[in-house]
């Protein structure tokens, strides 16, 4: 079946640099774009990025523009977010998804923890 | 990239019928029919109920229905059953090749 999963969330400093991984399995990993998206601490899901199925074209919330870089190893089945320049509104658990053909985010994972404290 | 306006709370009966409202503008709601819904019960990973407007995923009760109506999408829930209470978020495509979410909205089955 189709899994999900996402590690390297933990503690962090502010101004400080964390990378996400997000192993996948279950299903063919360079047929699909992939996304992530985060939920801050008792708030509402926010779309982070999308990258293309070659890893070619990548979308970001204008919010991480800049700061945050997703990537992808089809050859491991891997999605990655670099995250740099963190501060305390990124504390999250960040989410990795599929993409359903662009119009929909259907299988998604467990999420990671992020929290940016000093 | 603002993120779409949902009511924070809508409530019903168990057998009630209930609708949450998705408002974009005419670059992400109104111009694609790329809008989907998410149920999330507490401390879960959000599910996906409905894609493209009025889709179901395999294995969605079909209790679950979809609408779009210019700028406004809708997901309406009939028959309300008490495991039907958990937030929804609506979502939709941008002409930005961005998404964007909704805000949320808790239902709760009185």
């Amino acid at each position: 079946q189709v899994q999900l999963v996402e590690s390297g969330g933990g503690v962090v400093q502010p101004g400080r640099s964390l990378r996400l991984s997000c192993a996948v399995s279950g299903f063919t990993f360079s047929n699909y774009g992939m996304h992530w998206v985060r939920q801050a601490p008792g708030k509402g899901l926010e779309w982070v990025a999308v990258i293309s199925l070659d890893g070619t074209t990548a979308y970001y919330a204008d919010s991480m523009k800049g700061r945050f870089t997703v990537s992808r190893d089809n050859s491991k089945s891997t999605l990655y977010l670099q995250m740099n320049s963190l501060s305390a509104e990124d504390t999250a658990v960040y989410y990795c998804a599929r993409d359903r053909q662009d119009t929909a985010l259907e299988n998604w994972g467990q999420g990671t923890l992020v929290t940016v404290s000093s | 990239q603002s993120a779409l306006t949902q009511p924070a709370s809508v409530s019903g009966s168990p057998g009630q019928s209930i609708s949450i409202s998705c408002t974009g503008t005419s670059s992400d709601v109104g111009a694609y029919n790329y809008v989907s819904w998410y149920q999330q019960h507490p401390g879960k990973v959000p599910k996906l109920m409905i894609y493209e407007v009025s889709k179901r995923p395999s294995g969605v009760s079909n209790r679950f229905s979809g609408s779009k109506s210019g700028n406004t999408a809708s997901l309406t829930i009939s028959g309300l059953h008490v495991e039907d209470e958990a937030d929804y978020y609506c979502s939709s495509y941008t002409s930005s090749s961005t998404w964007v979410f909704g805000g949320g909205t808790k239902l709760t089955v009185l």
